[in-house]
């Protein structure tokens, strides 16, 4: 089974400041995908980035860098540089390559930039 | 990009009658797509897994006689909420990967149901 932990249920950080967001999961799979997703107000859930289990590097996209731990079980979010419409709510996810792949989401942090 | 289209954004609907939420893949083909079901402030919890042509997969705890999730083609999935009553006011948002072999998935606009 798999399981995302993330114990921020809220964050508040200054515009233009750096935040890392913290992500944990637990998985038996030897192959998995780590994702980021934004979820503003109206409940659209917004793809960040990814991480493959065996990617040698971080990813990176844009602003949005994932600090990819492997042997900490940790893939945490670190936005450069934030805006006040980055505040959302920020979930991390996992799936497994076994299967039928089911992404399972963690608790979720509510993000808030203020100005 | 690819394009899961979620109808309808919203409803409201009574106690008792069922619900019909669908869900389609514009641009792909998806044969197999999820349900969540996200209570407020909370995060989203996959209901069930949507295979084309065979029975959909439940998680623990979800009543499957309750929430009918038909995948008749490979581009449409439905979820009918069956028996409304007030707990099952919720989002559900589905989604759909966009192939096998590729780190995509693709997220449904939600569907805000409120059951009176």
């Amino acid at each position: 089974a798999q399981k995302i932990t993330q114990t921020q249920p809220g964050m508040f950080v200054q515009e233009k400041e750096a935040v890392t967001l913290d992500c944990t999961y637990d998985t038996s799979d030897p192959s998995y995908g780590l994702f980021w997703y934004k979820q503003p107000s109206s409940g659209e859930m917004i793809f960040l980035i990814y991480q493959g289990s065996y990617d040698q590097q971080n990813a990176t996209e844009g602003r949005y860098s994932l600090n990819f731990q492997k042997a900490r079980k940790s893939a945490n979010l670190v936005i450069s540089a934030s805006q006040l419409g980055d505040s959302a709510m920020y979930f991390c996810a996992m799936s497994g390559n076994q299967g039928a792949q089911k992404l399972v989401f963690g608790q979720g942090t509510r993000l808030t930039i203020n100005p | 990009g690819a394009v899961v289209s979620q109808h309808p954004s919203w409803v409201i609907c009574k106690s008792g009658t069922s619900v019909k939420i669908e869900c389609r893949s514009l641009d792909f083909q998806a044969t197999t797509m999820f349900w969540y079901r996200q209570f407020p402030k909370q995060s989203l919890m996959l209901m069930a897994t949507s295979n084309e042509g065979s029975k959909a997969t439940y998680e623990q705890g979800v009543e499957k006689d309750k929430f009918l999730i038909n995948h008749a083609s490979l581009t449409l999935s439905t979820l009918t909420v069956t028996s409304a009553h007030p707990e099952d006011s919720s989002f559900y948002i589905c989604s759909a990967r966009e192939g096998r072999f590729t780190p995509k998935y693709t997220f449904g606009s939600g569907t805000r149901l409120t059951v009176v």
